[in-house]
Parts: C-alpha cells; sequence; structure tokens
C-alpha cells in the first residue's frame, strides 16, 4: 500500500491554470477508475472535488477538472483563484481491496 | 443536512484501546458505506478501514489490520472504530467520512466530520 505520488508543492498566480499529477501503478490507478480528488485549506477538513476519475460533484466549481492516462490522474484548477490555495490530496481504489491516498501537493497562489 | 461528529479520542498509551465513535445523521445510514481516514497533524490522509453499508464487508489498512475494528450500529445510526494495542505511530486526527456521489463505495468520500484527536504517548 505504498501512496500515491504527488509533487509536494505547485504554484501559480491568479489567473493561471496549473496541474497537479498522481503517479500509481497498474494496480490502483491505472487499474480502476475510481480516483478521487480532495481540497483542503489550512486548517478545515477535506472536501471532495472529483471523483471517478474526471466528474465534479454538484456545487464545486467549473474551474476543477480532472484526467487519467495510464497510472497517472491528473487535476487541473483553471483561473486561479486565492481561495483555492490549499493542500490537494488523490487517492484510488487499489486491487487489494483498500484505498490509497497521495501524500499531497500544496498549492501556493502567488 | 448530512453531519458527521466523530467522539472519543484523547490520550492512550501504548499498547492500550481508544473506540472512536462517529454519529450520522441527514442521510439513510444503512445505504451508505461508512470510512476512517487518519491524518497526522501536519501530514497527508491515510485510509484506515471501510464498513459497506449492510455491514457484511469490512476493509483495512494493513497498518491498522488485526487491531482496529470497525462496526457499525444502524439502529444509532453510528459508526466506531475500536483501536487496540496502540502505537505512538497511530497518532493522528481521525476523520469519519461516508461514501459520497460514483457508481461504487470506492468511488469518493464526502463529507467529512471534524476530526477526533488520538494521542498515542507513555
Amino acid at each position: 500500500q505504498s501512496a500515491l505520488t504527488q509533487p509536494a508543492s505547485v504554484s501559480g498566480s491568479p489567473g493561471q491554470s496549473i496541474t497537479i499529477s498522481c503517479n500509481g501503478s497498474n494496480s490502483d490507478v491505472g487499474g480502476y477508475n475510481y480516483v478521487s480528488w480532495y481540497q483542503q485549506p489550512p486548517g478545515k477538513t477535506p472536501k471532495l472535488i472529483i471523483y471517478d476519475v474526471s466528474y465534479r460533484p454538484s456545487g464545486v466549481s467549473n474551474r476543477f477538472s480532472g484526467s487519467k492516462s495510464g497510472n497517472t490522474a491528473s487535476l487541473t484548477i483553471s483561473g486561479l483563484q486565492a481561495e483555492d490555495e490549499a493542500d490537494y490530496y488523490c487517492s484510488s481504489y487499489t486491487n487489494s481491496s483498500t484505498l490509497v491516498f497521495g501524500g499531497g501537493t500544496k498549492l501556493t497562489v502567488l | 443536512e448530512v453531519q458527521l461528529v466523530e467522539s472519543g479520542g484523547g490520550l492512550a498509551q501504548p499498547g492500550g484501546s481508544l473506540r472512536l465513535s462517529c454519529a450520522a445523521s441527514g442521510f439513510i445510514f444503512n445505504n451508505y458505506a461508512m470510512s476512517w481516514v487518519r491524518q497526522v497533524p501536519g501530514k497527508g490522509l491515510e485510509w484506515v478501514s471501510t464498513m459497506t453499508g449492510g455491514g457484511v464487508h469490512t476493509y483495512y489498512a494493513d497498518s491498522v489490520k488485526g487491531r482496529f475494528t470497525i462496526s457499525r450500529d444502524s439502529s444509532r445510526n453510528m459508526v466506531s472504530l475500536q483501536m487496540n494495542s496502540l502505537r505512538v505511530e497511530d497518532t493522528a486526527v481521525y476523520y469519519c467520512t461516508k461514501r459520497g456521489v460514483g457508481t461504487v463505495t470506492w468511488s469518493s468520500f464526502d463529507p467529512w466530520g471534524q476530526g477526533t484527536l488520538v494521542t498515542v504517548s507513555s
């Protein structure tokens, strides 16, 4: 159950787009379309922003989008806003009937 | 409105036990898998355990298998996590969460409770 690999940090200016990668293996990200993304602002609880690779829950801004290619999932945030500054985590179902999270990525809006 | 309220955290000694509870409201409890996820303060998220809606199937992370037990009480709309043989490395904030939108149990977790802090120290 090794954690999925995410960059420790990314940054961007307001209005720009950024992409956060989530690298796994054939046993998790590559094998299933059960990748989710969570946003955790400082001092707050995680919030679901993407599920099943690319679907947005009701109420989540369409500036957030998800995709997957092979063993790598990606979260793209377009039109960056100051309120997007947070930690972002990916997760995936695994072939061991478990769930694994990524190590998290700290997004800084410059 | 869906609400998840955890309780039971606190200080425990290595080798000791704690029981966490999560009171759920605002949804049909039996229809949803419930999970526990933990987070060492300042660190990342770690999935701990999941129990399906009917309570038939349980799943555990290798790090807690054999030591932690998840259970649910549909009469009280509560899910619990019995933690035995606690280790220093179990120190974390423990979040209760329910299955969110998506096709299967593992599609998503939404929402999350506020968390309860467990500290394991001598």
